[in-house]
């Protein structure tokens, strides 16, 4: 298995508060992504980065932000939280993005109140 | 934009029987397209990954066949047990930006 460690594996927090889902893998593989999953929107993709310090948007990037200093840890960033927001994150990482397979965490579900 | 679709969202099937999972997508000029599998609670672990160029990609009881022309991917089980039962999803690169187009995945049963 892929070496990826998401964490927490689970958290409740507040609306309003933020909080901030951590990625980190020893693959050194260059492209990290933040996925949410939600039921009957399936997976979507929240922010990529294509190395350290370059981050793209995804398809549902607002309230989000990510950064990368490091090649083994992308850090995504709920600046306040909503309700909507609440959802299972999932991050993947590939060396050559989608030119080959992606390998996923095991997620961390989020509960915004 | 790219909108890929799975056909059958269930699956129920006795052990032994063969398994035959759709995917279709709206855009043909595609990369690769990759298929995989999801447990309850779990992450995505991925299966076969098709090239463009390939017709079908193989690994043990799994087999993958694509026909771009037609939008088109079939994910094969042979002699599915009840530890295949787990939802299958498969994923194809948008052509403008090389992002990651989800279908929302087949939920397959295999009963003992």
């Amino acid at each position: 298995d892929a070496g990826i460690t998401q964490s927490p594996r689970h958290k409740v927090t507040e609306t309003g508060t933020p909080v901030t889902l951590r990625c980190h893998q020893t693959e050194n593989h260059r492209y990290m992504y933040w996925y949410r999953q939600d039921p009957g929107h399936g997976l979507r993709l929240i922010h990529y980065s294509y190395g350290v310090k370059d981050t793209d948007k995804g398809e549902v990037s607002d309230g989000y932000s990510v950064s990368r200093s490091k090649t083994e840890d992308f850090l995504l960033t709920l600046e306040s939280a909503t309700s909507s927001q609440t959802s299972v994150y999932f991050c993947a990482i590939s060396e050559y993005g989608v030119r080959e397979k992606l390998f996923f965490g095991s997620g961390t579900q989020l509960s915004v109140l | 934009k790219q909108e890929v679709t799975q056909i059958p969202a269930a699956l129920s099937v006795p052990e032994g029987e063969n398994l035959v999972l759709n995917c279709s997508f709206t855009d043909s000029a595609i990369y690769n397209l990759q298929w995989f599998r999801q447990d309850p609670g779990k992450g995505l672990t991925s299966l076969l990954l098709i090239q463009s160029s390939q017709r079908e990609q193989t690994s043990g009881r799994l087999n993958a066949s694509l026909d771009k022309s037609s939008g088109r991917s079939t994910l094969y089980i042979a002699a599915s047990q009840p530890g295949d039962s787990a939802t299958y999803l498969c994923a194809v690169p948008r052509s403008n930006d090389y992002k990651l187009s989800f279908g929302a995945g087949t939920t397959v049963t295999v009963r003992a």
